[in-house]
């Protein structure tokens, strides 16, 4: 089954800069990489995806990079705000289309 | 326009009681899942709906089973809670594996 690899588990950074959180996945298969945002006591939000016949994707401050032979993605936010805090989530199909695995979180927190 | 709902957000039970938490969707999504996430954890799949199609996640507790009468709704049964499965519950909805998932807001489990 697929396995997702996230990193950091925690980052910080100043307000302005930018943040960028690493996943690596096991299933060559894999074809869907969703990034999660999940602030204190809320539900999980989709902010940004990938399919695997793209490179990169982008959505104003925040990106996604897709490297299939090294099976790597990567969320890049540029100009981080305070309200960027919280907690991101990458996953990964098992297996071509099936449920998604979730990495194990990223702990972000933006000092202003 | 709550899209997925989940009731009741909060439940509290007894060690041993049975409970019954609810998800219900406006989006006629095929696809329907539970998840168990418990604090600062990714979400954990325990059960996930094709349709009617019902598949089971191997490592789900056998006193954890799932009920979707409609595309509509579906239900979380615990039969027996223990005090390990204290966590918050989140329903999701998509209309296929590859697709983005809707998460609800989570009901909050504690077992007393």
């Amino acid at each position: 089954g697929e396995n997702v690899e996230q990193h950091p588990s925690t980052l910080s950074v100043q307000e302005g800069d930018s943040a960028v959180i690493k996943c690596t996945y096991s299933d060559s298969a894999s074809n869907y990489f969703p990034w999660y945002k999940q602030e204190l006591g809320k539900r999980p939000q989709l902010i940004i995806d990938i399919r695997s016949n793209v490179g990169e994707k982008k959505d104003q401050r925040i990106a996604v990079t897709l490297n299939k032979t090294a099976k790597h993605f990567s969320l890049h936010i540029t100009e981080t705000q305070p309200e960027d805090s919280a907690v991101y989530f990458c996953a990964a199909p098992n297996s071509g289309n099936t449920p998604l695995v979730f990495g194990k979180g990223t702990r972000l927190s933006v000092i202003a | 326009d709550a899209m997925v709902i989940q009731n009741p957000r909060y439940q509290v039970t007894q060690f041993g009681k049975p409970v019954t938490l609810s998800c219900s969707q406006t989006l006629n999504h095929n696809v329907m899942y539970w998840y168990q996430q418990k604090s600062s954890q990714a979400p954990k799949l325990l059960f996930h709906y094709y349709d009617k199609d019902f598949n089971n996640e191997a490592d789900t507790p056998d006193n954890f089973q799932s009920r979707r009468p409609n595309t509509s709704f579906c239900f979380l049964d615990i039969r027996s809670p223990g005090l390990g499965d204290a966590a918050m519950y989140l329903c999701a909805t998509s209309r296929g594996d590859g697709y983005e998932q809707y998460f609800g807001p989570g009901t909050r489990l504690t077992v007393t």
